[in-house]
């Protein structure tokens, strides 16, 4: 099973602020088949980046992935008060499919 | 517009049974990979189960052997049959829809149900 670790577990900042979430994998991620989900308070996941970089359909340009291998990197560039959520990465590549533990992003 | 509603959630005794539903709109569900994800109270998400159009039905190691992923095409329903419940498989249970990525051939989760609670207590 590939186990996936996201950093901070706790991510404060403000409104307009630049956030950059990681999430790093035990070993490598086939085909960079990972992606990125918000969840908000009593709602479901939304999917927001898959194959590592790709946007998902309707989410804003504010919102990027990057990486490779076991290193994979959320780009979220100028925080809207909306984004405030948990976040999480998957890997779907291989199964069982993993998802990591989250971050939390909170106003600072 | 793809829709995923969940159903069935409720309180079970340890050892017991219940079956989810969801039912799904917007898409051809026999032509859809789809799985169910959990989430246990306060804590992160879990796989639970997948299923391809063809059939094939795919479980975590945790469910395999109690749980059972079928659907029913003609009603565009999934349904999730859970037996022999442990206090562990407290959670919201989603359902949600898979797409496959171009490059790599691999599923991700692009429409997700807003969930169904199961709780598993005496």
């Amino acid at each position: 099973e590939i186990v996936l670790t996201q950093s901070p577990g706790t991510l404060s900042l403000s409104p307009g602020e630049r956030a950059t979430l990681s999430c790093r994998a035990r070993q490598s991620v086939i085909s960079n088949s990972l992606a990125w989900y918000q969840q908000k308070r009593g709602q479901a996941p939304r999917l927001l980046i898959y194959g590592a970089s790709s946007r998902a359909t309707g989410i804003s340009d504010r919102f990027s992935g990057s990486g490779s291998g076991t290193d994979f990197t959320l780009t979220i560039s100028r925080l809207e008060p909306e984004d405030f959520a948990v976040y999480y990465c998957q890997q779907y590549g291989s199964s069982p499919y993993t998802f990591g533990q989250g971050t939390k992003l909170e106003i600072k | 517009e793809v829709r995923l509603v969940e159903s069935g959630g409720g309180l079970v005794q340890p050892g017991g049974s219940l079956r989810l539903s969801c039912a799904a709109s917007g898409f051809t569900v026999s032509s859809n990979y789809m799985t169910w994800v959990r989430q246990a109270p306060g804590k992160g998400l879990e796989w639970v189960s997948s299923i391809y159009s063809a059939g094939d039905t795919y479980y975590a190691d945790s469910v395999k052997g109690r749980f059972t992923f079928s659907r029913d095409d003609s009603k565009s329903t999934l349904y999730l049959q859970m037996n022999s419940l442990r206090a562990e498989d407290t959670a919201v249970y989603y359902c949600a829809r898979g797409a496959r990525e171009h490059t790599s051939g691999w599923f991700y989760f692009d429409y997700w149900g807003q969930g169904t609670l199961v709780t598993v207590s005496s």
